[in-house]
């Protein structure tokens, strides 16, 4: 039962596009995450976010940003994207200090 | 800091036959233990999780996992692997009261006729 939705599934741009990916979860959840998932599965935690802080990973860059509007929902913004952003972009919910998390299907992005 | 090594990028085992999986972590206190299974072109379920407590835990679809600290393991088992459980597994580590989570690379699981 999906839980965690993201739209849209796949999105093929071109380099130094925007672009922007959505994320609602109605878990009640009250933090939320982005994953990047490279092409050989490797994970990459790209942001955390709950109503009171934004935990940025360092290594990501300033292209990218989340925004949210309540805590049930929370999008990604690349502001121009490059090649290697190709990749699938994965949306998590959780429980503040759970490490339990509901994961969404994933957005696949291709940047020609 | 806390992390996560499954050893085995790749395994492939016959259907029917049983299995087993490795994760290792490192971490100095309490770990959160996970197992997530990707299957293609889906997110991350959930197979099981560890909190303090049993050392083997149960989970969906017949897998199960043991907790040894002594080992810094937490390897997945499943005792007769079906086609459908084709997929990418990951092992995961969270720190106590944080909600981060650490992956693991992945083990790619074949399941061969």
């Amino acid at each position: 039962e999906t839980a965690v939705f993201q739209t849209p599934n796949y999105h093929v741009t071109q380099v130094g596009n925007e672009v922007s990916f959505n994320c609602k979860q109605t878990l009640g959840h009250d933090t939320m995450y982005w994953y990047k998932q490279d092409s050989k599965k490797l994970l990459k935690i790209m942001f955390s976010y709950n109503n009171k802080q934004l935990i940025v990973n360092e290594t990501v860059p300033r292209r990218f940003s989340p925004q949210s509007s309540d805590k049930a929902h929370l999008n990604l913004r690349i502001k121009s994207v490059e090649p290697e952003d190709s990749a699938v972009y994965l949306c998590a919910s959780s429980w503040t200090g759970v490490g339990e998390q509901y994961f969404g299907p994933g957005t696949r992005l291709t940047v020609l | 800091a806390q992390s996560v090594t499954q050893p085995d990028a790749r395994v492939t085992v016959s259907e029917g036959a049983s299995l087993q999986l490795r994760c290792k972590y490192s971490y100095f206190g309490t770990p959160y233990l996970f197992w997530y299974v990707q299957y293609p072109r889906q997110g991350l379920q959930l197979l099981l999780k560890y909190y303090p407590g049993d050392p083997v835990v149960q989970g969906v679809n017949g897998f199960e996992a043991e907790f040894s600290k002594s080992n810094s393991s937490f390897h997945l088992r499943k005792a007769s692997v079906h086609w459908s459980d084709w997929a990418v597994y990951f092992c995961a580590v969270s720190i106590t009261n944080t909600g981060k989570l650490t992956f693991g690379d992945g083990t790619v699981l074949t399941v061969k006729p």
